[in-house]
C-alpha cells in the first residue's frame, strides 16, 4: 500500500507570494494533519482535518489555511509568504480522529524555501 | 500547556552497544499517548514505539524499549544492539484525544562503526 504522499518535494518562493502544498493520505485514512518543522526544531502542529472538517488548529496566523477534499486528500495554503515560513511541511494521516485510535503516519514532507 | 523536553541535543553510541535517549513531558490530558519518532535524512517521520499512559507495562518493539515513569513524567528510549541504520534524529512526542502531537526538539543519534 502507498504511504502518505506529498507534493511537491521542494519549492522555492519569493516573499509575498502564495503557495499550495498537497497531501494524499493512506487509503482508508480519513484524518489529515499538517505540521511545520523549522530547521533544528521539532514539528509544530498547524491543522487537523477529519471527515472534511477542521478539527484542530495550532498557533499559526490566518495566512495559513487548509482544506480537505471528499477523497480525503488535503491542501495547505500559505499566503503572503515570509522568510520565516521557510521550513519542512509534513503531512500525516490516520484512520480516526485521534491518537488514541491510531498513531500518525507521516509523509516525506515538502521543503519550502522563501527568498 | 503541553510541553516535551529532550535535554540531549546529540548522542553517540558504538555499533552493537546500548544507548538511552531521555525525554520529559508535561500534559493536562488525563488520557494520552507518548511516542518516539525517528527522522532519518530522508525526512520521513517513522514511528519507533508508543506507550499508552494508562498502561504501567513499558512498551517494547524488538531492540527498542521505553522506561515510562508516569509520576516523574519521564519517557526514555533504550536502543539495544545499536545498528548503523539507527543513526537519525529522534523525537519524543505526546498527544491526547486529538491528532495534535507535541514534539520535543530532538536528539541526533550517531552510531560509530
Amino acid at each position: 500500500d502507498a504511504g502518505v504522499t506529498q507534493s511537491p518535494t521542494h519549492l522555492i518562493k519569493t516573499r509575498g507570494q502564495q503557495v499550495t502544498l498537497r497531501c494524499s493520505p493512506i487509503s482508508g485514512h480519513k484524518s489529515v494533519s499538517w505540521y511545520q518543522q523549522v530547521l533544528g526544531q521539532g514539528p509544530q502542529f498547524i491543522f487537523q482535518y477529519y471527515e472534511k472538517e477542521e478539527r484542530g488548529r495550532g498557533n499559526f496566523p490566518d495566512r495559513f489555511s487548509a482544506r480537505q477534499f471528499p477523497n480525503y486528500s488535503s491542501e495547505l495554503n500559505v499566503n503572503a509568504l515570509l522568510l520565516g515560513d521557510s521550513a519542512l511541511y509534513l503531512c500525516a494521516s490516520s484512520p480516526g480522529r485521534g491518537l488514541l485510535q491510531s498513531p500518525l503516519h507521516f509523509g516525506n514532507g515538502t521543503r519550502l524555501t522563501v527568498t | 500547556a503541553q510541553t516535551v523536553t529532550q535535554s540531549q541535543p546529540e548522542m553517540s553510541v558504538q555499533e552493537a552497544e546500548t544507548v538511552t535517549l531521555s525525554c520529559t513531558y508535561d500534559t493536562s490530558e488525563s488520557d494520552y499517548y507518548l511516542f518516539w519518532y525517528k527522522q532519518p535524512p530522508s525526512r520521513q517521520m517513522i514511528l519507533v514505539i508508543r506507550q499508552e499512559a494508562y498502561k504501567q507495562q513499558n512498551a517494547t518493539e524488538n531492540r527498542f524499549s521505553v522506561n515510562f515513569q508516569k509520576a516523574a513524567k519521564s519517557f526514555s528510549l533504550k536502543i539495544s544492539d545499536s545498528q548503523l541504520g539507527d543513526a537519525a534524529m529522534y523525537f519524543c512526542a505526546s498527544g491526547g484525544a486529538t491528532n495534535k502531537l507535541i514534539f520535543g526538539t530532538g536528539t541526533l543519534l550517531a552510531v560509530q562503526p
